[in-house]
């Protein structure tokens, strides 16, 4: 079993849409990010959160520590949307990266 | 204040040649991190160095892989006789100095390897 859990794996919306990404994850971890990744393309850090919830224009994340779950938010989906997202935890010992497998999504117009 | 720059973006190697990837963190950044995507597969942790020391390599491969974050100068990932199995991306993240994980990991965009 992975230590970090997305789903769903691909997404489809329709343009408008409210979309939710979930992230569970199984280990101790000091923060969690939220990373945006387009196709052949660099990596964005969307959010680094450790509790609560963060919002950045139509994006939100949010994370309950004593559920090991984080969850990120589009509203008023756009075709622009559409990348992979994927969550990484920042374990609780050391700094490193634990990724999950990512989201596809995909926003049709 | 310019991000994470990585170069070159793109490198084609021909198997058991050396590939260098250097990554130059963002102004004021002394925490480094090399991580790999594999084709179709998620990104893995590689390695973590401060200046002139390597924290945590416990992702990187026992042979042929090194890296190194010398005083000047950018960060280094050396990667000996490539081979196919090599052809991935590879990104780097850096961080600010201080405050342990709480600190958000900037990434670079990304060394695209191809061993013919």
């Amino acid at each position: 079993k992975n230590e970090v859990e997305q789903s769903p794996q691909n997404l489809t919306a329709q343009e408008g849409e409210f979309i939710t990404i979930n992230c569970s994850y199984s280990v101790g971890i000091s923060a969690l990010h939220w990373l945006q990744q387009h196709p052949g393309g660099g990596i964005v850090s969307l959010f680094m959160l450790s509790s609560g919830k963060k919002k950045h224009g139509r994006l939100i994340a949010t994370i309950n520590i004593q559920e090991k779950h984080s969850s990120l938010h589009i509203t008023a989906s756009h075709p622009r949307d559409s990348a992979v997202y994927i969550c990484a935890v920042v374990m609780e010992y050391g700094n490193k990266l634990v990724f999950g497998a990512g989201t596809i999504l995909r926003v049709k117009s | 204040n310019a991000g994470v720059m990585q170069n070159p973006r793109h490198l084609v190697r021909r198997r058991g040649q050396e590939a260098r990837l250097r990554c130059s963190p963002m102004k004021g950044h002394s925490h480094v991190y090399w991580y790999r995507q594999l084709p179709e597969e998620g990104l893995k942790f590689m390695v973590y160095l401060q200046k002139e020391n390597i924290i945590d390599e416990s992702g990187m491969p026992k042979e042929r892989f090194s890296a190194e974050f010398p005083k000047e100068g950018p960060s280094i990932l050396r990667i000996q006789q490539v081979v196919r199995g090599d052809s991935a991306a590879y990104f780097c993240a850096s961080s600010p100095p201080g405050g342990g994980g709480y600190n958000e990991q900037f990434f670079g965009p990304g060394t695209r390897l191809t061993v013919l």
